[in-house]
């Protein structure tokens, strides 16, 4: 089968660094995304890593080890608005491929 | 571009009621998706199309309809809603194309059904 786990509560403080891990098993597909939902809200996609390695957009970094079979979103410089539900996705590339696999979420609260 | 936009954004319905819930997106994307969220659940595929006039099931699909008549459009039917069908509907659509099939949602639908 194909599943994405990811934990379900992180706690931080705000000007911290957190990371939110994404461990998948699933027999091949094309690349990880994120995914961010605040409460109320609907999810926004924040980045893709097709290829292994370390992908930086801002404050946030993604992160990809197909051998590893692992994923990870980095929040560095945390505020108070990164409080919010983190979700992690891939799309396989066997079958029928015009879907994502999404993981249950990641609740991130930043605390003061 | 007002990107994906949904109607209504809240419903109340009585069990057996029908309705439909409408998306629209304004972005010529080929993919569209239906999704429910309810807690601890995350986001589960009712049901997708790839393309004006297809239609596929996701992995919810039972009590659910869709329609995509028109590019722009794709349309959630409940025929007779149930209490299990109390959720938060959010529609999506993305590019075709190969990557990270990016998704743009829109705001969501919350639907109680007592």
């Amino acid at each position: 089968g194909q599943s994405l786990e990811q934990p379900s509560e992180v706690t931080a403080v705000e000007g911290a660094i957190v990371q939110i891990n994404c461990t998948y098993q699933t027999s091949g597909f094309y690349g990880l995304s994120w995914y961010q939902q605040h409460d109320g809200g609907a999810p926004t996609f924040l980045s893709y890593n097709a290829l292994d390695g370390l992908e930086e957009t801002g404050r946030f970094s993604s992160f990809l080890s197909r051998s590893d079979s692992y994923g990870y979103l980095l929040l560095q410089e945390l505020q108070m608005k990164d409080s919010a539900s983190y979700f992690c996705a891939v799309r396989p590339n066997a079958g029928n491929n015009r879907k994502l696999i999404w993981g249950l979420g990641t609740s991130l609260a930043v605390n003061p | 571009n007002a990107g994906v936009t949904q109607t209504p954004k809240f419903r109340v319905l009585k069990t057996g009621q029908s309705m439909t819930l409408l998306c629209a997106q304004d972005m010529n994307h080929e993919y569209m998706y239906w999704y429910r969220q309810d807690p601890g659940m995350g986001l589960r595929l009712i049901h997708y199309s790839v393309g004006e006039g297809t239609t596929a099931k996701g992995e919810v699909p039972d009590g659910y309809n869709v329609s995509r008549l028109k590019k722009q459009n794709f349309l959630l039917g409940l025929e007779s809603a149930a209490p299990s069908q109390t959720s938060v509907y959010f529609c999506a659509s993305s590019y075709r194309s190969a990557g990270g099939y990016e998704q743009y949602f829109g705001p969501g639908t919350r639907l109680t059904v007592t």
